[in-house]
């Protein structure tokens, strides 16, 4: 069965701090993986696309991993900011059917703190 | 910012009313779909398009039904809703080809009462 499993499921930081969240996955065929930052009330945001071939890309402050080996990605947020305050949400997308389907980990809620 | 429209953003209705949820996107995408997500839960997908005249359901069952006239509008319509319906419905759009980003709306809170 195709999953998305994502951990914590809730984290607090102080300001400034850096902190690591992961996604475990068993899409099965793979296509790409993709983090999504979704404020409260709005619309899931692209932050970043993994493919099969990358290990690591960055934006900004967001660095995310991906181990195609052992199905793993990791999302890095690097010196947090109050505005970082929101649900990290890990989506695998298939390539084994025509919707390219999307499977979504039902996010890490994470909340900075002054 | 993503060229996708979703209307009204909060709704507050009685049971057994009918209601209509808008979803617009500007970016001439052929692939449309509605998600249902309740707080703290992941997005399950109720209806998908890939292009004008497709609907598909999805993998959560779903009272709602859409309609896809046109490739910039895929509205999601409740004949009779019930506060089993209050959730938080998104709307998203990706390129035809498979693996492309999918924008998200604002999405619409609804709440039955």
């Amino acid at each position: 069965k195709n999953q998305v499993e994502q951990s914590p499921q809730s984290l607090i930081i102080l300001e400034g701090k850096n902190c690591t969240l992961q996604c475990n996955y068993t899409v099965s065929p793979f296509s790409n993986l993709r983090w999504y930052k979704q404020d409260t009330g709005r619309g899931p945001v692209s932050l970043t696309i993994m493919t099969f071939s990358e290990n690591t890309k960055s934006n900004g402050r967001y660095t995310a991993t991906l181990d195609a080996d052992t199905k793993q990605s990791s999302l890095h947020i690097t010196a947090s900011q109050l505005s970082d305050s929101a649900s990290y949400i890990c989506v695998v997308s298939d390539r084994g059917s025509t919707l390219g389907r999307l499977y979504f980990g039902r996010g890490t809620q994470l909340t900075v703190w002054p | 910012e993503a060229d996708i429209y979703q209307t009204p953003r909060y709704l507050v209705i009685g049971t057994g009313k009918k209601i209509t949820l808008e979803c617009s996107q500007t970016m001439g995408h052929d692939k449309m779909y509605w998600y249902q997500q309740d707080p703290g839960m992941e997005l399950h997908l109720i209806h998908y398009s890939y292009g004008v005249n497709s609907t598909e359901k999805g993998d959560l069952s779903s009272e709602s039904t859409v309609s896809r006239i046109r490739t910039e509008h895929f509205p999601l319509t409740l004949e009779s809703a019930r506060p089993s319906h209050t959730s938080q419905y998104l709307c998203a759009s990706s390129e035809q080809r498979s693996g492309t980003e999918a924008f998200f709306g604002q999405g619409t809170r609804l709440t039955v009462v």
